[in-house]
């Protein structure tokens, strides 16, 4: 079975400060996908990142990167000059394969994260 | 960008009616689309994959007799909570399957439904 753990439940970052926001993962699959999502106080659910388990490199977006730490199951999300619009819980998540076939997520329990101006 | 569109976005419904949430895609097709429910300051929980054409597949724990799900055409997928009840209170999301890149699942915004 599948795990994801967000150990942070909140955090206070003042703006224009980098920030990282912990994900470890559980899985016997070689082959997964992780995810980051961000969810404003509106509920719907913003796509930010994506790391497959193959990927040699760690995914950039912008101001968001991953941290993908194979080894040691982690997949933090760093997000550089923190901005006040960036408040919101943060979800980190999972999917079985790299490849487009299987989609079930499996979603870590979030972080909220509070911009200090 | 992919745009997914949920309706109604709140709904306040009396115990032991039932309620229906649309979930459509509205630039591209999905033959697949997914429900999700989260409770207050808690995580998604998957609901059940709905599938183009097929019966929705629920996971372990969910009543499929209580949440009805019919994926009748390539763009849209409806939840019918039927007999709602207020423990039946959450935020419903639904998301979109694409063919696109590595990021392939995209989340409506939401439908807040309260049982009284």
């Amino acid at each position: 079975a599948q795990k994801i753990t967000q150990t942070q439940p909140g955090m206070f970052v003042q703006e224009k400060e980098a920030v990282t926001l912990d994900c470890t993962y559980d899985t016997s699959d070689p082959s997964y996908g992780l995810f980051w999502y961000k969810q404003p106080s509106s509920g719907e659910m913003i796509f930010l990142i994506y790391q497959g388990s193959y990927d040699q490199q760690n995914a950039t977006e912008g101001r968001y990167s991953l941290n993908f730490q194979k080894a040691r199951k982690s997949a933090n999300l760093v997000i550089s000059a923190s901005q006040l619009g960036d408040s919101a819980m943060y979800f980190c998540a999972m999917r079985k394969g790299v490849n487009f076939g299987n989609e079930k997520l499996t979603f870590g329990t979030g972080t909220r994260l509070t911009i200090i101006p | 960008g992919a745009v997914v569109s949920q309706h109604p976005s709140r709904v306040i419904c009396k115990s032991g009616t039932s309620v229906k949430i649309e979930c459509r895609s509205l630039d591209f097709q999905a033959t697949t689309m997914f429900w999700y429910r989260q409770f207050p300051k808690q995580s998604l929980m998957l609901m059940a994959t709905s599938n183009e054409g097929s019966k929705a597949t629920y996971e372990q724990g969910v009543e499929k007799d209580k949440f009805l799900i019919n994926h009748a055409s390539l763009t849209l997928s409806t939840l019918t909570v039927t007999s709602a009840h207020p423990e039946d209170s959450s935020f419903y999301i639904c998301s979109a399957r694409r063919f696109r890149g590595q990021e392939t699942q995209y989340f409506g915004p939401g439908t807040r439904l309260l049982v009284l």
